[in-house]
């Protein structure tokens, strides 16, 4: 069965770059989540989106951004990036009304 | 507000023992469980969960878990581990009335020895 896809799978950026990271949901999947996992950290929740409207947010700096889009897919977009934002970024989806969420394979974010 | 807690960070356990491994909620509304599995550089996959109904849930790779509503507990347990099962395993919720946000617990490493 089609799973979550995210790209890129890695990324290495430079302080202060801009960096974009894409998920695809599963197919028929109209909810998108977003969460940053740390090293050695539980994942925590950015944000969501439900019908390309922003549904839910969470712990998501304001450096960070995202968006749905017409065909479900959604980018965040991080801005001005610092050390710390070095984690692993999930995207999960839903289909509304189902309670759980599929989460895609991560994008690792280095940044030096 | 949810929370998670799972007491143990490390279980070491040897090849064909069994494992429970515990994870406790705090919430204030009914609320949704779940456990993930995320292997070396790998992402989450779902394990099993419990929205209602049987209070026994079980799930793939032959975990179960029992909701104890009265404990707020939500324990993970295999009679038998294989190799294979050594990963993190993480405890979820959330709120039935806005699924958006799952709350996950800092997670528990398990590592099977042979």
């Amino acid at each position: 069965a089609a799973g979550v896809i995210q790209s890129p799978r890695h990324l290495i950026k430079e302080k202060r770059e801009t960096a974009t990271l894409k998920c695809y949901p599963i197919p028929r999947h109209d909810t998108v989540y977003w969460y940053q996992q740390g090293p050695g950290q539980d994942p925590q929740f950015l944000i969501s989106f439900y019908e390309k409207m922003q549904s839910d947010k969470g712990s998501i700096p304001d450096r960070f951004s995202a968006q749905q889009f017409s065909d479900y897919h959604s980018e965040l977009n991080m801005s001005s990036l610092e050390l710390g934002d070095s984690a692993l970024y999930f995207c999960a989806s839903s289909l509304a009304g189902i309670d759980t969420q599929y989460f895609g394979p991560g994008t690792r974010l280095t940044v030096l | 507000a949810q929370s998670v807690t799972q007491l143990d960070s490390q279980v070491p356990v040897f090849e064909e023992a069994p494992v429970e491994l515990r994870c406790n909620y705090s919430s204030s509304v009914s609320v949704y469980l779940f456990w993930y599995v995320q292997y070396p550089n790998q992402g989450l996959q779902l394990l099993l969960k419990y929205l209602s109904g049987s209070t026994l849930v079980k799930g793939i790779n032959g975990f179960e878990a029992e909701f104890n509503k009265s404990q707020t507990s939500f324990h993970l347990r295999k009679p038998s581990v294989h190799i294979s099962d050594t990963a993190e395993y993480f405890c979820a919720v959330s709120d039935r009335h806005n699924t958006d946000k799952l709350i996950f617990g800092t997670g528990t490493r398990l590592q099977v020895f042979p």
